[in-house]
């Protein structure tokens, strides 16, 4: 079990230029979501995805896009990067644990994405 | 709208010493996580809390659930080296599939 994964790792863009950002997650999880993360804050969710085939915004969409490709795979695309747009990218899955009367949901997080926009 | 606080931001400590991080948030929700970020790492989840009174203990560090008080807590008891990092609460709202963070709270402890 891989978890969680993203890629690419480091991207450095120019303003204007356009870029996917890829997920994928092997646990079986209906959920998916896109995060980003600014030195010295939480976490904001982005865009979120609650079964295959649908999106719903998040908290900062703007600027954003994303496609959720099949059950495994969420990706979030910059259309035209701007330099606001630098921070930590997280994608993260939601599983469904317990059993009757005691379920709970918990968000795995990938290892996150870092990105530069000049 | 769900709004989390935490506090405090910064936290600086004897190795030895104890001390309690509160997470307060705006709407009714029963669901709240507290999860551990090392530098330049992901998050991994620390403690799941699911009604009003749950509480969790794993090592030296314990985590409790007021829902009527809308307030977690994370207590660091006789805190060590190795838990520096910086802890974030996060709230799911109540029947929606968002989560909402607080903005951490950064623990150095001092040898």
């Amino acid at each position: 079990n891989a978890g969680v994964t993203q890629t690419p790792k480091f991207q450095v863009l120019k303003t204007g230029q356009s870029m996917t950002l890829q997920c994928a997650q092997d646990m079986n999880h209906n959920s998916m979501y896109w995060y980003r993360q600014d030195p010295g804050m939480g976490l904001r969710l982005i865009y979120y995805s609650a079964s295959e085939g649908t999106t719903d915004k998040g908290e900062v969409p703007n600027g954003y896009n994303v496609s959720r490709l099949n059950k495994r795979e969420f990706s979030l695309r910059l259309e035209s990067a701007a330099p606001s747009q630098t921070s930590v990218y997280f994608c993260a899955s939601r599983g469904d644990f317990g059993t009757s009367g005691s379920v709970h949901n918990e968000q795995f997080f990938g290892p996150g994405t870092r990105l530069t926009v000049l | 709208e769900l709004k989390v606080e935490q506090n405090p931001l910064f936290l600086s400590m004897q190795e030895g010493k104890n001390y309690t991080i509160y997470c307060n948030y705006s709407t009714t929700s029963d669901r709240l996580y507290w999860y551990r970020q090392d530098p330049g790492k992901s998050l991994e989840s620390l403690f799941v809390l699911l009604s009003n009174g749950a509480v969790k203990q794993e090592g030296r560090l314990m985590a409790s659930l007021d829902t009527k008080a809308r307030l977690s807590t994370l207590h660091i008891t006789a805190a060590v080296h190795d838990l520096s990092a910086t802890y974030f609460c996060a709230v799911e709202g109540s029947g929606t599939y968002k989560y909402i963070f607080g903005t951490g709270t950064r623990l150095k402890v001092l040898a």
